[in-house]
This record gives structure tokens, sequence and C-alpha cells, in this order.
């Protein structure tokens, strides 16, 4: 089966560096996503990756390797606003998105 | 104002009861998407269609249908609804179905009772 798997619930305080991870198993492998949802709201994109390595978007930097199925976001110069959660998904070979469940990011003063 | 417009923004709905939610997208994208999401769960394919006069299933087709008369609508119906169809629906597009991006609507928080 297909599966994507981050952590439920990450804490980190303002200011400060975030981790959030992301390992998958899906049929087929077209690209890997992260997108942005706070409550109440719809996903919004925040990067995506094709090939192995960094993609560095201001303070929001996305790794890949497809040999190890992983994936990293990371968050720099944590900010209130950023208390949301994140969404990895990955497009199979169907071109259809698999969705991990999120990583809610409670960022604290 | 371009991008993805759902309604209505909320429902609750009698189980058994008729249900369109409405999508339409003005950004001339190919390819559509329904999805639910629920507490604890990623979100879930319904329906897609990936150009106009087609459509596909997803991972959760049951008990929902979807019809594409035309690039900016993308309609999704239940036919009789149930108290497991509760959720938060959302509706996404993108240029084409290999396209990066996926946009999504604002979503429909669906109550059944």
């Amino acid at each position: 089966g297909q599966n994507i798997d981050q952590p439920t619930e990450m804490t980190a305080t303002e200011g400060a560096i975030v981790q959030i991870n992301c390992t998958y198993q899906t049929s087929g492998f077209n690209g890997l996503f992260w997108y942005q949802q706070h409550a109440g709201e719809a996903p919004t994109f925040l990067s995506y990756n094709v090939l192995d390595g960094l993609e560095e978007k201001g303070r929001f930097s996305s790794f890949l390797s497809r040999s190890k199925g992983y994936s990293y976001l990371l968050l720099k110069e944590l900010q209130m606003k950023d208390s949301a959660s994140y969404l990895c998904a990955v497009k199979d070979s169907n071109y259809q998105l698999i969705w991990g469940a999120g990583t809610k990011l409670i960022i604290k003063p | 104002i371009a991008g993805i417009t759902q309604a209505p923004t909320s429902q609750i709905l009698a189980a058994g009861r008729r249900m369109t939610l409405r999508c339409t997208q003005d950004m001339r994208h190919n390819a559509m998407y329904w999805y639910r999401q629920d507490l604890g769960l990623g979100l879930r394919l319904i329906h897609y269609s990936n150009t106009a006069g087609t459509t596909g299933k997803g991972e959760v087709p049951d008990g929902y249908s979807v019809s594409r008369a035309n690039t900016d609508d993308f309609p999704l119906t239940l036919a009789s609804a149930v108290p497991s169809q509760t959720s938060v629906y959302f509706c996404a597009s993108t240029q084409r179905a290999d396209s990066d991006t996926q946009y999504f609507g604002p979503g429909t928080r669906l109550t059944v009772l």
C-alpha cells in the first residue's frame, strides 16, 4: 500500500529552527510537496521537490532523498504566524497526490 | 477574483437527503479534484477530472458522484447522505494533471445528522 508518515505534533519556540520529517512509500514518484494549512483554512503550497537535494525559499527549505524515501521541511526564524499544520504529499505514478495526515506545529513565545 | 470558489461554506444536512457541493475555478485549469479531510487523516481523493468531459475515481468514491460539463465547474453530489460523510470537503485544481501545484478552494464543512 501507499503510505506517508509524519509526526502528529511538534512544539517550537519563536525565533528558533524546526525540522519536520516525512517518510513515504508510494507506487511511483513524481515529486514531493509541502503545504501549509492554518486552522479552518485551505492548504496553501509551500514547496516542491522532484530531484534529490535542498530547495531554499526564504525562511523555508525542503530536502528530498528519493533513495531513502525521505523529506524534511526546515523552518527558520520561527514566527507566531507559522503555527499551522504542515502537510507532506507525494505524487504517485498516476499523478495523484497521496497525503500524509499532517504535522501540527505549535509555536510558543 | 482569480481562484477557486466553493459553495456552500457550511451545511447541516439530514441523512438520506441529496446534496450538491459546488466548485468553480476561473484559472482555466484542466484538472480538478475533490478531497475530503477528516481529523487525524490525510486529505483523501474522492473523484478527479483531468480535463472537461472526463472523470475518474479516487481513493474514496463510494456515495459520491461528479460531472465535468465544462472547464470551470466541477460539482460533487451526495445522492443520499450518511453520517460518515460528515467532513470538510476541498476542491482543488491544477493546470494539468502532471503540473507542479494544486490550488485549493476554501472548503465546505458538511455535517450529516
